[in-house]
């Protein structure tokens, strides 16, 4: 079983639209949580942290349940930019700096 | 700044012969990482370093994958003999210790590797 798991989807959802992911991580011990985006044949690149107290940037949420072990992720108003795989990382539990990463959650925004 | 800089972009190469994929870090950054990407599989830790100093290479699938970091400026990533199913994306990533930087990893373009 995958320390990280997420739907992999596809989501399809027009332009506007608000949209939300979901992951679960398996190792209770883990202390960094953060959401990597990445583009189709490219490499990841960090989207956002996430923290305890759940955390905003611009249209982008992120929010972190500790005792479910559960991590989201909230886009309001869904730009065609935002097309993308969204990648769950939580980190190694025994490392500050090894990264799990899900397989990711495929976002589609359709004019 | 450059970024994190890896060759070469593409190998195709037969079952059995060696590859050898290669990675330059972000000047400065102390840890330096090497993932495998796959569908079935996703993104995969193989080995990372820090200070040029190997920490964990569980994730290295058995004998024929080795790394090396010579230098803070330069990894190395082997596969001797070389199989079908090493057939992936090969990604290098570094970070920094610095506590600002949330440990953030900056990845390389990748490596895309076909081993026929």
């Amino acid at each position: 079983r995958k320390e990280v798991e997420q739907d992999p989807g596809p989501f399809n959802v027009p332009e506007g639209a608000t949209v939300a992911f979901n992951c679960t991580y398996s190792n209770s011990a883990s202390q960094s949580f953060f959401w990597y985006r990445q583009d189709c044949r490219k490499e990841p690149k960090l989207l956002m942290s996430v923290y305890s107290s759940g955390n905003e940037d611009g249209r982008f949420t992120a929010q972190l349940n500790r005792a479910s072990q559960y991590i989201s992720l909230l886009i309001r108003d869904s730009k065609l930019s935002d097309s993308a795989t969204y990648l769950c990382v939580v980190t190694v539990s025994n490392s500050g700096y090894a990264l799990n990463f899900g397989k990711g959650t495929s976002l589609l925004v359709t004019p | 700044d450059a970024g994190v800089i890896q060759s070469p972009r593409h190998e195709v190469t037969e079952m059995g012969q060696e590859v050898t994929l290669r990675c330059k870090p972000i000047s400065g950054h102390d840890y330096l990482f090497w993932y495998r990407q796959t569908m079935m599989r996703g993104l995969e830790l193989l080995i990372y370093f820090n200070n040029n100093v190997p920490i964990d290479d569980s994730g290295m699938p058995e004998d024929r994958f080795s790394a090396k970091m010579p230098n803070a400026s330069f990894s190395t990533l082997k596969i001797q003999p070389s199989e079908p199913r090493d057939s992936a994306v090969y990604f290098c990533a570094s970070s920094t210790t610095d506590r600002s930087a949330y440990n953030e990893q900056f990845f390389g373009p990748g490596t895309r590797l076909t081993v026929l």
